[in-house]
């Protein structure tokens, strides 16, 4: 069974920074490409980032490009998403996702003072 | 950017009647390679989204048949044949033809 854990969320002030990570079981982790999607509360689905199953190939949307940062460990069957400059507008729900098939339960991130 | 726009963004549905969300992208969907990158997924309340269709018209695993997906080059759609009290929730389109890009969604409750 695909299972997708993330965390690392919580509660930051703005300018601040947090890493999240998703624990990935059940597949060939490796051999997936992996994204970070985010839901601010009450809204639609915002895509965030996007990393090859190598690691080599890199996209982030333009409202986090700069200041995100997405990896993974191959090894450890883990990706992550460090995010500094945080402002109040990145508040969501940060979900990962196998290519588009699984999804986590995803992890709160608030900005607030 | 591709721009997804679905129409109704809500929609009120007796139990047993059939539903139609329609999803309109900016540029097409199709690409070199034949397919079409166009999904389907559902939020139920308080839960992730998951997968109903993906390339258009194919049912994820363990989607029931009453989901359908139909459509080509920028015109889609949505159909649930028969929406029971299971199915509410809120329904996006997403392209992965360039990044990834959602529709708005459509809100879908029982009467």
């Amino acid at each position: 069974e695909v299972q997708l854990v993330e965390s690392g969320g919580g509660l930051v002030q703005p300018g601040g920074s947090l890493r999240l990570s998703c624990a990935a079981s059940g597949f060939t982790f490796s051999s997936y490409e992996m994204n970070w999607v985010r839901q601010a509360p009450g809204k639609g689905l915002e895509w965030v980032s996007y990393i090859s199953s190598t690691g080599r190939t890199i996209y982030y949307a333009d409202s986090v490009k700069g200041r995100f940062t997405i990896s993974r460990d191959n090894a450890k069957n883990s990706l992550y998403l460090q995010m500094n400059s945080l402002r109040a507008e990145d508040t969501a729900v940060y979900y990962c996702a196998m290519r588009g098939d699984y999804w986590g339960q995803g992890t709160l991130v608030t900005v607030s003072s | 950017d591709i721009v997804m726009t679905q129409t109704p963004l809500s929609l009120s549905v007796t139990p047993g009647q059939p539903a139609s969300i329609s999803c309109k992208s900016s540029q097409s969907l199709l690409h070199s390679d034949g397919k079409t990158y166009l999904y389907w997924y559902l939020q139920k309340p308080g839960q992730s989204p998951q997968l109903l269709i993906y390339e258009v018209s194919n049912r994820f695993s363990g989607v029931p048949d009453k989901f359908s997906g139909s459509g080509s080059g920028t015109d889609f759609t949505l159909k649930i044949s028969r929406v029971e009290a299971e199915d509410v929730g809120v329904y996006y389109c997403m392209q992965s033809i360039h990044l990834w890009t959602f529709g708005q969604g459509t809100k879908v409750e029982i009467k």
